[in-house]
């Protein structure tokens, strides 16, 4: 059965990091695109960035240069480092499996993590 | 501002059918990209619900339908139940976003 669990949400200041995680099981995240999407309360959703099978990565306008997407092989995982996060950056962050590359749908998302940018 | 337009919200009687249009450009739902529709109960994840081929997840009823034309597509509702009250998302791809996923800004169905 796959699933995606998301870790590593919480209150931050702004101008810090935060690196998030999200641990898949029943597939294998480095065969599939995966994606980070995030929704600000009370709000829709917003693409964050995307991971290709092959490595390649994008990322939104808005976070390019601050996050990095990367995964971890042996552990299965995929992660968002976050760096010079700002109050706009507050929302849940989901990581979510994309079928049938850049134009497919996401088949599977994890519960989601919320990261809080506030002093 | 949202590159696919969802209108904020619709509403419907149950039983009845509803429809939720989402309208996009020549660089994304226009240019022939495929269009797939996510449902959010409040409080959760967004859940797949439709991809653009009306490939339906296992437990998704065939009440649920989608189109698309030119540059617009829609979700249609039939038999609406009051546990179809939700916050309903379109997604595609646009061509001048390198690797980009788009999303409607959503819209959130009442069921009377």
């Amino acid at each position: 059965e796959v699933e995606l669990v998301e870790s590593g949400g919480g209150l931050i200041q702004p101008g810090g990091s935060l690196r998030l995680s999200c641990a898949a099981s029943g597939f294998t995240v480095s065969n599939n695109y995966m994606s980070w999407v995030r929704q600000a309360p009370g709000k829709g959703l917003e693409w964050v960035s995307v991971i290709h099978s092959g490595g390649n990565t994008y990322y939104a306008d808005s976070v390019k240069g601050r996050f990095t997407i990367s995964r971890d092989i042996s552990r299965n995982t995929l992660f968002l480092q976050m760096n010079s996060l700002r109050a706009e950056d507050t929302a849940i962050y989901y990581c979510a499996r994309i079928i049938g590359y850049s134009s497919g749908w996401y088949d599977y998302w994890g519960q989601g993590t919320l990261v809080t940018v506030s002093s | 501002q949202s590159v696919l337009t969802q209108p904020p919200s619709v509403s419907g009687a149950a039983g009845q059918r509803v429809t939720i249009s989402c309208t996009g450009s020549s660089s994304n739902i226009g240019a022939g990209y495929d269009v797939h529709w996510y449902q959010q109960l409040p409080g959760t994840a967004p859940k797949f619900l439709i991809s653009g081929n009306n490939n339906r997840p296992s437990g998704v009823p065939d009440r649920f339908s989608g189109s698309k034309s030119g540059t617009s597509a829609s979700l249609a509702i039939t038999g609406l139940q009051a546990d179809d009250e939700a916050d309903y998302y379109c997604q595609s791809y646009d061509s001048r976003l390198s690797g980009s996923g788009v999303f409607g800004g959503g819209t959130k169905l009442t069921v009377l």
